[in-house]
């Protein structure tokens, strides 16, 4: 299957902080990624779609201002979570989908706002 | 708006039996349906899929089964080994748009050895 790459897989900040999640589709290229959210016990909980060379598509309630998507190229995207707060705390993935209809997830970023 | 459902939140089976994970959907538009396997602090993993020309799809120990009537399906593990421990989430494509993904709340198996 295809082959997406995410780091970091863990990162703590301090709360006020900044943190950058890559996202790299490494044997495919990738128009759109998708950035999930999971709390613990919970769903996968989409936050974004990501669209090369074009501005994100945000689920509602998933302040824009809050996490940056940049998709730079067709093999890197982007999350940024600007000014983190440990409600930010959470685990994120990313995802993308080669030609097909099956997506394929990034490792994860365990994600600790202190 | 949860348009697709795994109602059991956890499963158990003995190492060897079949395990057996459902999932209901509601809209009649999804075509495409995944199944992924997800370990903790881990992203998920592709398992199988199927389309809805088909009712069941085989990959080894997995098989999906596709009852459109009923918007039922339902991923068959056998023989169930303790490495399957995980959870398991469905997801359901439509048909209108190749880029979205609904999915299920998981289903948490634990095999026993």
């Amino acid at each position: 299957g295809a082959v997406v790459s995410q780091h970091p897989s863990r990162v703590i900040c301090k709360s006020g902080t900044s943190v950058k999640i890559e996202c790299r589709s490494l044997d495919f290229q990738a128009t759109t990624m998708f950035w999930y959210r999971q709390f613990p016990k919970q769903s996968l909980m989409l936050m974004a779609t990501s669209n090369e060379g074009s501005k994100a598509t945000y689920e509602q309630g998933v302040e824009k201002d809050k996490f940056l998507i940049n998709h730079a190229s067709l093999t890197l995207s982007t999350l940024t979570v600007t000014s983190a707060h440990p409600e930010d705390s959470s685990f994120y993935i990313c995802s993308a989908k080669p030609s097909g209809r099956k997506l394929f997830f990034g490792s994860g970023t365990q994600l600790s706002v202190l | 708006d949860q348009q697709v459902k795994q109602n059991s939140p956890s499963l158990s089976v003995q190492e060897g039996r079949i395990s057996i994970l459902n999932c209901d959907y509601t809209n009649s538009m999804f075509d495409y349906f995944l199944w992924y396997k997800k370990y903790p602090a881990e992203g998920p993993t592709f398992l199988i899929s199927i389309s809805s020309i088909k009712d069941k799809n085989e990959d080894g120990r997995f098989t999906v089964f596709l009852n459109k009537s009923a918007k039922h399906l339902s991923l068959h593990i056998v023989p169930s080994q303790p490495g399957d421990s995980a959870v398991y989430f469905c997801a359901a494509s439509p048909s209108n748009t190749g880029n979205q993904f609904y999915f299920g709340t998981g289903t948490s198996l634990t095999v026993i050895p």
